[in-house]
């Protein structure tokens, strides 16, 4: 049975600093790996997805790498700002009796001005 | 382009009563989920529908839960009767058409906030 975990649950970041939120999964056969941002009250909004064939994507001040035979992913975030804060979901896609989805808890992030 | 639209955002109810909660997904959008997720924790898939039929439901309380997509476009949910522990958002969420059934980028929409009192 597939399962997600997110570390840490809860983060706390002075403005500027580089870090590394980290996702790890327990079936390596996966279809792809997302990363969603969700600010208090609102839905989910996609960051970054990784295909099972790829190893990283950027966007911006984002990176998101996929090491699927470990069964890990991590999304690094570059010179943090306040308006980084958020909680960030990682999902995995994968297949078995037809396509699923399952979340992770999440990590809150927030930065300090 | 419009996002997915939920409605109500908010709902207060008492146990024992009847909720429903609407979806109105992207426009050409043939993929659409029901999620619920309780506070602290990830989404759960309750239901995903292609087109207007059921791909998934495993995970649905199907004693109180049920769901339709009418005309493969909008959605609705309904939870009858409602329990404490129905309190949660539920989140719509819609995907465009891929390869054989298999889903991409999937779009949020801003969720129903229920508490059940």
């Amino acid at each position: 049975k597939q399962e997600v975990t997110q570390i840490p649950a809860a983060l706390s970041v002075p403005e500027g600093e580089n870090l590394v939120l980290n996702c790890s999964f327990t079936d390596s056969a996966i279809y792809n790996l997302q990363w969603f941002r969700q600010d208090p009250g609102k839905g989910l909004t996609s960051l970054l997805l990784i295909q099972s064939s790829q190893r990283e994507q950027t966007s911006g001040r984002l990176n998101a790498s996929l090491d699927k035979s470990s069964g890990r992913s991590t999304l690094y975030i570059a010179a943090s700002q306040p308006g980084d804060s958020a909680t960030y979901l990682c999902a995995v896609g994968y297949y078995t009796g037809g396509f699923k989805t399952i979340f992770g808890a999440g990590t809150r992030l927030f930065v300090k001005a | 382009e419009a996002g997915v639209a939920q409605s109500p955002r908010y709902k207060i109810i008492e146990k024992r009563q009847s909720v429903a909660f609407w979806c109105n997904p992207i426009s050409g959008h043939a993929t659409l989920y029901w999620y619920q997720q309780i506070l602290g924790q990830g989404p759960k898939l309750l239901i995903q529908f292609q087109n207007n039929g059921v791909v998934d439901d495993s995970q649905l309380p199907k004693d109180r839960f049920s769901a339709e997509r009418l005309k493969g476009v909008d959605s609705t949910l309904k939870i009858q009767p409602a329990k404490l522990e129905d309190s949660a958002v539920y989140l719509c969420a819609s995907s465009p058409p891929g390869l054989a059934g298999r889903t991409d980028t999937q779009y949020f929409g801003p969720g129903t906030r229920l508490t059940v009192l």
